[in-house]
């Protein structure tokens, strides 16, 4: 069974720091792309940080950028997100998420940026 | 910053009803760049459509997707109990995955 199992969310002050974690099974994790994305309590989703399977490609939102890290260990099938200088506006369900790229059969030449698989979501709430 | 914005906002419909939610694009989006995601409370976004038209693996044929450019559409043709949920769009551009504010399709 194709599956992402986060961990790590907690509750952290202002300014405090935390990682993330997202195992993966079922799959060849190597062979793709992950994103992190976020869900503030009540409100929608808000894509995090995108890593190509090499590692070589990153990309994160202008929110979190310059605080957070995401990095992928392809030995322990683990996507991870560091989280620096948290602030109030990051408490979040935060979902690991698998980016399908090429499809299959008739679609075998097309890239999808596009997230196939989930994990059940990880809470990180900033307060004082 | 490609914006996405849906619409309606929330969609008060009856179980055998259909369902047609619009995603709308600031600037023109590639096809194989939008999808559709529903969202049950307490529960992860699944995938329903890529492509803008291409169902998921195990998404009924009652779903379905249409659109290009900046218009963008995904269709219920039958709502089922199990449908009430919150449904997102979201694309891919410029290094940056965007979604739109959902729409709520409620009882």
């Amino acid at each position: 069974e194709v599956q992402l199992v986060e961990s790590g969310g907690g509750l952290v002050q202002p300014g405090e720091s935390l990682r993330l974690s997202c195992a993966a099974s079922g799959f060849t994790f190597s062979s793709y792309t992950m994103n992190w994305v976020r869900q503030a309590p009540g409100k929608g989703l808000e894509w995090v940080s995108y890593i190509s399977s090499s590692s070589l490609t990153i990309y994160y939102a202008d929110s979190v950028k310059g605080r957070f890290t995401i990095s992928r260990d392809s030995a322990k099938n683990s996507l991870y997100l560091q989280m620096n200088s948290l602030r109030a506006e990051d408490t979040a369900v935060y979902y690991c998420a698998r980016v399908l790229g090429y499809g299959s059969g008739s679609y075998s030449g097309i890239y999808f940026y596009v997230m196939d698989v989930w994990g059940q979501g990880t809470t990180v709430t900033v307060s004082s | 910053e490609i914006v996405l914005t849906q619409s309606p906002g929330t969609l008060s419909l009856s179980p055998g009803e259909r369902a047609t939610l619009s995603c709308r694009a600031s600037q023109s989006v590639s096809s194989s760049y939008l999808a559709w995601y529903q969202q049950k409370p307490g529960q992860a976004p699944r995938l329903l459509i890529y492509g803008a038209s291409i169902r998921a693996t195990g998404i009924p044929d009652r779903f379905s997707g249409s659109g290009s450019g900046t218009d963008f559409t995904l269709t219920i043709s039958r709502l089922e109990p199990e449908d009430f949920a919150v449904y997102y769009c979201q694309q891919y551009g410029n290094s940056l995955f965007t979604f739109g504010p959902g729409t709520k399709v409620d009882i």
